[in-house]
Formats: C-alpha cells, structure tokens, sequence
C-alpha cells in the first residue's frame, strides 16, 4: 500500500499562498494523487487530481516532482473558508485488490 | 442533483444486533467505497466495488460486508457490530477512467454510528 504523510496542521493568514506537501515514497506505477477538502460533519471534497509534473485549475494547484515520491498542494490566496482539513490520496484500484489510502491529513487554519 | 445518499444519518445500537447503513448514487459510478473516519486516524477504507457483483477489501474490512447486487446500491453491513465500530462512516462513488484509475469520488454526507 502506498502510504502517505502530511504535516499535522499549518497556520496562515488570509491572503497568503498555502503549501501542503505529502510523503508517498512507494508510490506505484499506477497511482494517481489526490487531494480532498473536509470540512466539521461533511463528506470530503474533491479539489484536484495528478499523475506528474503540474496540474493547475480554478482553485489550486498540484506539483509532482519526477519521482513521484511527493507532490506539493497549493492554494492562492486563501481565506477564512478555506479552513478545513486537506487529505492526499494515493491509489489506482484495479482488479487485483488495490485498497486507496488517505493520509491522516492536515488541518489548516487560515487567520483574519 | 447528482448525489450520493446514506441512510441512517444517525444511528445508536447495542453490541451484536446486525445493522445495514444503505448507500445509493444517481450518476451511473462504476466504483463505490466505504470509509470510516476517527479522530486521530483519518480516512480509512473499508471496502470498495469497481462494478456489479465485484467486491474488494480495504484497508480495515474486519467486521463488515458489502454487497453491489446493483450499480447504484453499495449497503454496508454489519454482521455483530461491537463498540470499536463506533465511528463516522462515508460512501463514496466515482467513475473509472482507463479502468483503473479512480476520477473524483464524490462522498456522501455520513452516517454517525455509535455502538454500546
């Protein structure tokens, strides 16, 4: 299984740049990167997806360096509601029994 | 609105009285999962089902079963629930692209379950 670690939590102020990196360092082949936003008593949130190099859409980017062995999560500018806890995803199922694995996540908190 | 749904929201019972917490999809997913959520341990996955009658462990299915008799359907169940299955559970659907790689799984709205 391609076990994930992120930092616990993170502070920042409104406005700032946030960067979340996750550990996979036996990342398969196969498996794409995840990330999902939860918030207190809801389901995740899909925010986006990458396999490698950069992966950019309306609201974060996903850098993945060459050997896979990480990837880096960034929001712009965030705000208040940006509060939330943010899970990496390791994982491509296939038929030959390929659980996913979230990363306990880490909580950030965005200050005013 | 393209929803993934779970019944009960809320559910309290007694050691080893068999439950079923449904989970139903109206986006025509192939793949469905279970996660139950802890403090401290994040998402953890239970079982999951890329298609019709093809069922898959997670990573912590001890004590539950699944059944995909139907695309949209993926209950899970609890034979003889005891109080470690005390937790905050999830489905989640998604489509399968190149029939491997998961796309976004979008997550239902959970089922808080407690068992004494």
């Amino acid at each position: 299984l391609a076990k994930t670690t992120q930092p616990i939590s993170m502070d920042s102020y409104e406005g700032q740049e946030v960067n979340i990196t996750c550990s996979h360092n036996n990342i398969a082949t196969n498996d794409y990167i995840t990330w999902y936003q939860q918030f207190p008593s809801q389901g995740p949130r899909f925010i986006i997806q990458g396999y490698k190099t950069k992966v950019t859409n309306e609201v974060a980017s996903l850098f993945i360096p060459a050997d896979r062995k990480s990837s880096t999560l960034s929001l712009p500018r965030v705000s208040l509601s940006d509060t939330a806890v943010y899970y990496c995803l390791v994982g491509a199922p296939n038929s030959g029994n390929t659980p996913l694995v979230f990363g306990k996540g880490t909580r950030l908190s965005v200050i005013a | 609105e393209a929803q993934v749904t779970q019944n009960p929201r809320y559910l309290i019972t007694v050691t080893g009285k068999k439950l079923t917490v449904t989970c139903s999809q109206n986006m025509n997913h192939e793949y469905m999962s279970w996660y139950r959520q802890d403090p401290g341990l994040g998402l953890r996955q239970i079982y999951y089902s890329m298609n019709v009658e093809v069922t898959d462990k997670g990573d912590v299915p001890e004590g539950y079963k699944v059944s995909r008799k139907e695309k949209r359907n993926f209950p899970l169940i609890l034979e003889s629930p005891s109080p470690n299955q005390t937790s905050l559970y999830f489905c989640a659907s998604s489509f399968l692209f190149s029939g491997r790689a998961i796309g976004e799984q979008y997550f239902g709205p959970g089922t808080r379950l407690t068992v004494t």
